[in-house]
């Protein structure tokens, strides 16, 4: 079925280094895109999304890339620090789709000071 | 701004009982709220969808007769698991859309259920 899926399950990098978080997802209705970081006990906190009309949008140190052409969608953390270490999430939102997200697997992502 | 609630945070409950999570806007008016469970190590699985004021939209595979959902304002929305079981421990969050919004959607922090 449809799905969206994440390239790396882990990741693991040094603190101030920038991190990458990949997803590929296979509905080409797509309209709309989430990242979402879940620390350990908690509910998912919004990052940043990105609607299918855009393919690049920054927030506070971070960027989401989106590419259309490939259905790849990408989480870039500028200067990652402690506190980024997280689960993140990419959710899609199938147009007409009743307002349902779709969910990634999840990648965690760990910062070695 | 757009703060979700939860309550209880964690529950532990006997096997056979009822218990209800609320889920609660607080600056915020949610004419969708969303219920999700969640295993260890695993992506949120969207159980159902509510909307205030009528019935909620169950996904496949759960069962309404058992995860009971109530919408009955534009901030409150209720989830009774009855005669829980073991099997229904798990970490139930709830998100709401932000009216007006394409689909915001804003998580609360989450239930830890579990049942002996």
């Amino acid at each position: 079925g449809e799905s969206v899926g994440l390239h790396l399950p882990t990741l693991s990098v040094q603190e101030g280094d920038n991190s990458i978080i990949n997803c590929a997802y296979s509905n080409s209705a797509s309209d709309y895109f989430i990242w979402y970081k879940q620390e350990s006990g908690k509910g998912p906190q919004f990052i940043i999304d990105i609607r299918s009309n855009m393919d690049k949008r920054q927030g506070q140190r971070v960027t989401v890339l989106l590419n259309k052409t490939v259905k790849h969608l990408s989480l870039q953390i500028a200067a990652t620090q402690p506190g980024d270490s997280a689960v993140y999430f990419c959710a899609e939102n199938i147009s007409g789709n009743n307002r349902k997200l779709i969910w990634g697997l999840g990648t965690s992502l760990a910062v070695n000071p | 701004g757009a703060v979700v609630s939860q309550h209880p945070s964690w529950v532990i409950c006997k096997s056979g009982t009822s218990v209800k999570i609320e889920c609660r806007s607080l600056d915020f008016q949610a004419t969708t709220m969303f219920w999700y469970r969640q295993f260890p190590k695993q992506s949120l699985m969207l159980m159902a969808t509510s909307n205030e004021g009528s019935k909620a939209t169950y996904e496949q595979g759960v069962e309404k007769d058992k995860f009971l959902i109530n919408h009955a304002s534009l901030t409150l929305s209720t989830l009774t698991v009855t005669s829980a079981h073991p099997e229904d421990s798990s970490f139930y969050i709830c998100s709401a859309k932000l009216a007006g919004s394409y689909n915001e959607q804003f998580f609360g922090p989450g239930t830890r259920l579990t049942v002996l």
